[in-house]
């Protein structure tokens, strides 16, 4: 079973529609984050978490808000959804006392907002 | 000036060749420096950190030049199997170890 699932894969909808984006570890990392990868851009973060009782805004949080609902769950929505927030989503873990702050990604979750 | 930049690319080799990729950044006072590969509409994967004194893997190798600020990723006797997108990816040293993700350069390796 993969360490970080990502629900839905998929997902297309219409512009104004709320959607959530969810993310689930089984690695036991207490830091999560949510990036979005846009073709020609690098991966950019959208929010991170470093426990359940800490969020941060990462580069490009307008537009979005997070729900860190456990140690193993986070979630991403997007409140009303615009064309230009279609792009493919990642979810992430770390552990701090990894060697190399290492990230584990999930399998990303590609939406397309109409 | 963007804070990670790469080559897009693509490089296209053929199997055996060597090839070498290279990265800049911005920010003079990043610590820790590494290399993601990122199949096509799959997740980024560590691939391997980079030191300053170099480091080598199997068939890969990088490098790191401070005073330069860039790295690079050598990779020989390419295989079919490393057709794939590279990410350089650099450690910020903020206060949560922010880690910036290059574009990425696209390697074909063919037949």
């Amino acid at each position: 079973d993969a360490d970080v699932t990502q629900t839905p894969r998929n997902r297309i909808t219409k512009t104004g529609k709320r959607i959530m984006l969810e993310c689930s570890q089984t690695k036991g990392h207490d830091r999560m984050y949510w990036y979005r990868q846009d073709p020609g851009l690098g991966l950019q973060l959208i929010y991170y978490s470093f426990d359940v009782k800490d969020i941060n805004k990462g580069e490009i949080s307008d537009g979005y808000s997070v729900s860190r609902q456990a140690q193993a769950k986070f979630s991403l929505s997007l409140e009303s959804a615009i064309p230009n927030q279609t792009a493919l989503y990642f979810c992430a873990t770390s552990d701090p006392g990894h060697l190399n702050n290492e990230q584990f990604f999930g399998p990303g979750t590609r939406l397309t907002v109409l | 000036r963007k804070e990670v930049e790469q080559d897009p690319g693509p490089f296209n080799v053929p199997e055996g060749a060597t090839v070498a990729f290279n990265c800049t950044y911005s920010n003079s006072a990043s610590q820790s420096f590494f290399w993601y590969r990122q199949d096509c509409r799959k997740e980024p994967k560590l691939l391997m950190s980079v030191y300053s004194s170099g480091n080598e893997d199997g068939r890969f190798t990088a490098q790191l030049n401070r005073a330069s600020q860039y790295i690079s990723l050598l990779i020989r006797d390419s295989k079919l199997s490393d057709s794939a997108t590279y990410l350089c990816v650099v450690n910020m040293n903020t206060g949560f170890q922010k880690l910036v993700f290059g574009t990425g350069t696209r390697l074909l390796v063919s037949p």
